[in-house]
C-alpha cells in the first residue's frame, strides 16, 4: 500500500483557516486521497476525497497537488469542533475482495486554540 | 449514511475472561471490519467479516484470540478471549456502504468499545 506521512500535530487559532498537509510521493494512478477525522472519544468520520482536481464540499477542501504527490486538507474556518486527530489515507479505486480496508497512518492531531 | 450502534460502550474486565462486543447497523451492508485502537495510537485492522464466508484476519491476529461471528447483513460480533492487560483498547466497527467499486465509498465507524483490562 501506498504511504502518507503527515505532521504529528499541528495548532491553529479559531476562526482562521487550517491547512493541513500530507505527502503520498509513492501514490499509484489509481489511487485516491481520502480525509478521515476522529473527533475526541468517537469513531474515525469521513471528510472528503478526490482523485486529481480540487474538490470541496460542506465540511473541507481538498488541494491536490499537480503530480498528486502531496495534497492538504483545508478547513475555510475553524471551530472548537474541528479538533480532532485528521488521517490522510489513499485507497485504490479498483478494489477488490480483500483489498478494501482503510489502512490508517498516524495520522495530525489539530489543536484549536480559543 | 450507515448508523452503526456497538455495544457494550465500555466494559471492565478480568484477565483470562472473554468479552463479546456487538455491532448492529442499520441498513444491510456486505463489509464489515474490526479495528484495534490502543491507547495513543491510530487504527489497526483486526479482520474482514463479510457474511456468509469466515473471517479475514490480518497479520498479527488469530481467530482463537478474535473470533467474529456475522450471521446476517445487519450484524456481527467479535469477541476478545483469555483478556489480558495487553488487550486493553478502543475496538471499533465499521462498514462499507458496498462492494461496487465506486469513487464515492466511504467507510461509516461505530463510536467503539472501550475495554480495559484488570
Amino acid at each position: 500500500d501506498a504511504k502518507t506521512t503527515q505532521p504529528n500535530s499541528m495548532e491553529s487559532n479559531e476562526e482562521e483557516p487550517v491547512h493541513l498537509p500530507c505527502n503520498h510521493s509513492t501514490i499509484s494512478g489509481t489511487d485516491y486521497i481520502h480525509w478521515y477525522r476522529q473527533l475526541p472519544s468517537q469513531g474515525p468520520e469521513y471528510v472528503i476525497h478526490g482523485l486529481t482536481s480540487n474538490v470541496n464540499n460542506r465540511m473541507a477542501s481538498l488541494a491536490i497537488a499537480e503530480d498528486r504527490k502531496s495534497s492538504t486538507l483545508i478547513l475555510h474556518r475553524a471551530t472548537l469542533r474541528d479538533a480532532a486527530v485528521y488521517y490522510c489515507i489513499l485507497r485504490d479505486v479498483l478494489l477488490n475482495f480483500g483489498n478494501e480496508k482503510l489502512t490508517f497512518g498516524t495520522g495530525t492531531r489539530l489543536t484549536i486554540i480559543p | 449514511s450507515a448508523v452503526i450502534s456497538q455495544k457494550p460502550s465500555r466494559d471492565i474486565c478480568q484477565r483470562g475472561t472473554s468479552l463479546t462486543i456487538q455491532c448492529q447497523v442499520d441498513s444491510q451492508v456486505t463489509m464489515m471490519f474490526w479495528y484495534r485502537q490502543q491507547p495513543g495510537q491510530s487504527l489497526t485492522l483486526i479482520a474482514t467479516a463479510n457474511q456468509g464466508s469466515e473471517a479475514t484476519y490480518e497479520s498479527g491476529f488469530v481467530i482463537d484470540k478474535f473470533p467474529i461471528s456475522r450471521p446476517n447483513l445487519t450484524f456481527s460480533t467479535l469477541t476478545v478471549s483469555n483478556m489480558s492487560p495487553e488487550d486493553s483498547s478502543i475496538y471499533l466497527c465499521s462498514v462499507e456502504e458496498s462492494r461496487v467499486v465506486s469513487p464515492n465509498t466511504e467507510a461509516f465507524f461505530g463510536q467503539g468499545t472501550r475495554l480495559t483490562v484488570v
